[in-house]
């Protein structure tokens, strides 16, 4: 079944870089894909859904990326600001329409 | 607009005692829902999916005896902890989608300590 890899576990950036976390999965039939933000102490707060047809979507503050030849999902944080800080978590879904789940990256910016 | 409420937000009970948690789907009809566990330094783990017309599936190291759920609508679950111990911390978590094809909205999620 499907695999996700999701990498770095922790990141910590200076306030106004830029971050990213890479998810890799393997079923190239794969086409529904997610990111999740977990604050502390909080639930998870879906920052983007991404069908297989688009590679490029941008949100507020972040660009996601998916490369279908590589099986690599990305979500790029640019000009980090410390609201920013949480955990950040990628979703696959599967053809069972279930999601996979990366392990979670927990981003910490630097003032 | 759509949301999910769980309740309750924090919970801790006796090692050896049984606690229950609700999900409520609010301003939307839930076809499905999946109850996750996030254990401390890790990631989501499935419990069980339950979708409507068809019975509840639990993944593997999940069984209903110890964690039975109840799904009598589109707006509601709930799931109990049985014999909770140490191992069964963490943040429960109830996501719930309108079709197959939407991603799922969390609820805020029930944190069970276990004394």
């Amino acid at each position: 079944g499907e695999q996700v890899e999701q990498r770095p576990p922790h990141l910590s950036v200076r306030e106004g870089d830029s971050a990213v976390i890479t998810c890799t999965y393997t079923d190239p039939n794969s086409y529904y894909f997610f990111w999740y933000k977990q604050e502390p102490g909080a639930s998870l707060q879906l920052l983007m859904k991404v069908f297989s047809s688009t590679e490029i979507n941008e949100g507020q503050g972040f660009t996601v990326l998916l490369n279908k030849k590589d099986k690599r999902l990305s979500l790029n944080l640019t000009a980090a600001h410390p609201g920013d800080s949480a955990a950040y978590f990628c979703a696959v879904m599967d053809s069972n329409y279930q999601l996979i789940w990366g392990s979670g990256t927990k981003l910490i910016i630097k003032p | 607009g759509a949301l999910v409420y769980q309740y309750p937000r924090r919970t801790i009970c006796k090692s050896g005692t049984s606690m229950r948690m609700e999900c409520q789907a609010v301003g939307f009809q839930a076809t499905s829902v999946a109850w996750y566990r996030q254990s401390p330094q890790k990631t989501f783990e499935l419990i069980a999916l339950s979708t409507v017309n068809s019975a509840i599936k639990y993944e593997q190291n999940f069984t209903q005896e110890k964690f039975p759920i109840s799904h009598p609508n589109l707006s509601f679950s709930s799931m109990t902890v049985l014999n909770a111990y140490l191992e069964d911390r963490g943040l429960y978590l109830c996501g719930a989608r309108v079709g197959n094809n939407q991603a799922p909205l969390f609820g805020e999620g029930t944190r069970l300590s276990v004394l």
